[in-house]
């Protein structure tokens, strides 16, 4: 089944300590992008990638890094987590090209304290 | 800078009525419009993708249009169904790069 695989889906954690945020796709998908959720807000991008080896800041990097060693993953790394890290976090793969859908994970659920 | 809004935020209807879910965009000149739907729990799941050139796209009882000049687009869903409770995301696609840029969102409840 051709699915984009998130772990973990819920974590509390607290302030500082290193987190990883695991995002695996399986349809050969060239492009791969996070985003966060807050209310109010919708999704905002953190990082994406268009290919192996070539990353990009989305609109709210900061306290964020990303690494696309292998075409099918593209973890997201949390350094030196804070509390304003809190939200729900979606992984997303499609093809590229502007008029390729995207697919999404089911999300994770961060809270830092 | 590309801002996309959609009203209301929360849209409570009983079942079988039609509706109409409205997304609104700054900047004109965009590639695409996408409608998603987000359910608890889970991730998003793309619903309709109109490209610059469109003025519509149906799938089953969805129908959503896109009117550039005026930065609007609206979903219409016909004979509304509970299963269709959710909450629904529009996105745009700028000209120049092909990122998407998100409404906040409008959360449908149908009552049956």
């Amino acid at each position: 089944e051709a699915q984009v695989t998130q772990n973990p889906r819920y974590l509390i954690t607290v302030t500082g300590k290193k987190l990883t945020v695991t995002c695996s796709q399986n349809m050969n998908h060239e492009y791969m992008s996070w985003y966060r959720q807050d209310p109010g807000l919708g999704l905002r991008q953190i990082y994406y990638s268009m290919n192996v080896e070539v990353t990009d800041k989305g609109d709210v990097p900061e306290g964020y890094k990303v690494s696309r060693k292998e075409k099918r993953n593209f973890p997201l790394i949390l350094e030196s987590p804070s509390p304003n890290q809190t939200s729900l976090y979606f992984c997303a793969s499609r093809k590229n090209g502007g008029n390729q859908p995207q697919h999404f994970g089911d999300g994770t659920r961060l809270s830092i304290l | 800078k590309q801002e996309v809004t959609q009203i209301p935020a929360a849209l409570s209807v009983p079942e079988g009525e039609n509706l109409v879910l409205n997304c609104s965009f700054t900047d004109s000149a965009i590639y695409n419009l996408q409608w998603f739907r987000q359910d608890p729990g889970k991730g998003l799941t793309s619903l309709l993708l109109i490209q610059s050139s469109q003025r519509e796209q149906t799938s089953g009882r969805l129908n959503a249009s896109l009117d550039k000049s005026s930065g609007r687009s609206t979903l219409y869903i016909a004979a509304s169904q509970p299963g269709d409770s959710a909450t629904y995301l529009c996105a745009v696609i700028g000209d120049s790069n092909y990122q998407l840029i998100w409404g906040a969102g409008t959360k449908l409840i149908i009552k049956p």
